[in-house]
């Protein structure tokens, strides 16, 4: 089955330390991929929409200065967390989803699940 | 804009007993659903997925759900609880009636399911 690998799955450093986190899609390709924070006892929110090539698409609220996303290729994308602050600890996942196939690089299968990384546990001290 | 209401943010269980978690959405044009459980410090798990034909979808460890587009519900259900069931169980829609949540996941809050010996 498809597979995501996110990496480090525990990061505890010091305020204004930047992060950074990767998600790769181990056996697909994935033109997009997506980052959600969920804080303790709660849902998960989309943070953004990573495509390979082009810049990341943010959800309101969302800072696309403090978190950086780059899609490099079509099976990493990373999020850096710049300048880290204790209210930045949260518990961070990304998702893929593989690309349609046959269709233009930049369509993902809307009936193809997401897939989730197993996260990453960011503690700012 | 879509969303996504799970009935209850705990459910408990005995071991053997019927397993039933909530799930209700909002959208202007059906949407794909899905479910997801998540166990302690790790990402989401599909369990199963609506998108076209059968409104009974069967997932994996013995869940079920099925859609019904008259009461815009999508709930989960395993005939028998296991203990290994224990988890916090995730409702998704992804949005395709276009604008800015088209083919986006939207999740419900979550609930969480205690299984008792």
């Amino acid at each position: 089955g498809a597979v995501v690998s996110q990496h480090p799955s525990r990061v505890i450093c010091k305020s204004g330390t930047s992060v950074k986190i990767e998600c790769r899609s181990l056996d697909f390709q994935a033109t997009t991929m997506f980052w959600y924070r969920q804080f303790p006892k709660k849902s998960l929110m989309l943070m953004a929409t990573s495509n390979e090539g082009s810049k990341a698409t943010y959800e309101q609220g969302v800072e696309k200065d403090k978190f950086l996303i780059n899609h490099a290729s079509l099976t990493l994308s990373t999020l850096t967390v710049t300048s880290a602050h204790p209210e930045d600890s949260s518990f961070y996942i990304c998702s893929a989803t593989p690309r349609e196939q046959g269709a233009n690089i930049s369509v993902f299968s809307l009936n193809q699940p997401q897939h989730f990384g197993d996260g990453t546990r960011l503690s700012i001290l | 804009a879509q969303s996504v209401t799970q009935l209850g943010s705990h459910v408990s269980v005995s071991e053997g007993a019927l397993v039933l978690l909530r799930c209700n959405y909002s959208s202007s044009v059906p949407p794909y659903l899905f479910w997801y459980v998540q166990y302690p410090n790790q990402g989401l798990q599909l369990l199963l997925k609506y998108t076209t034909g059968a409104t009974l979808v069967k997932g994996i460890n013995g869940f079920e759900a099925e859609f019904k587009k008259s009461e815009t519900s999508f709930h989960l259900t395993k005939p028998s609880a296991h203990m290994s069931d224990a988890a916090e169980y995730f409702c998704a829609v992804r949005g395709l009636a276009g604008g800015t949540s088209y083919g986006k996941l939207t999740f419900g809050q979550g609930t969480i399911l205690t299984v008792h010996p």
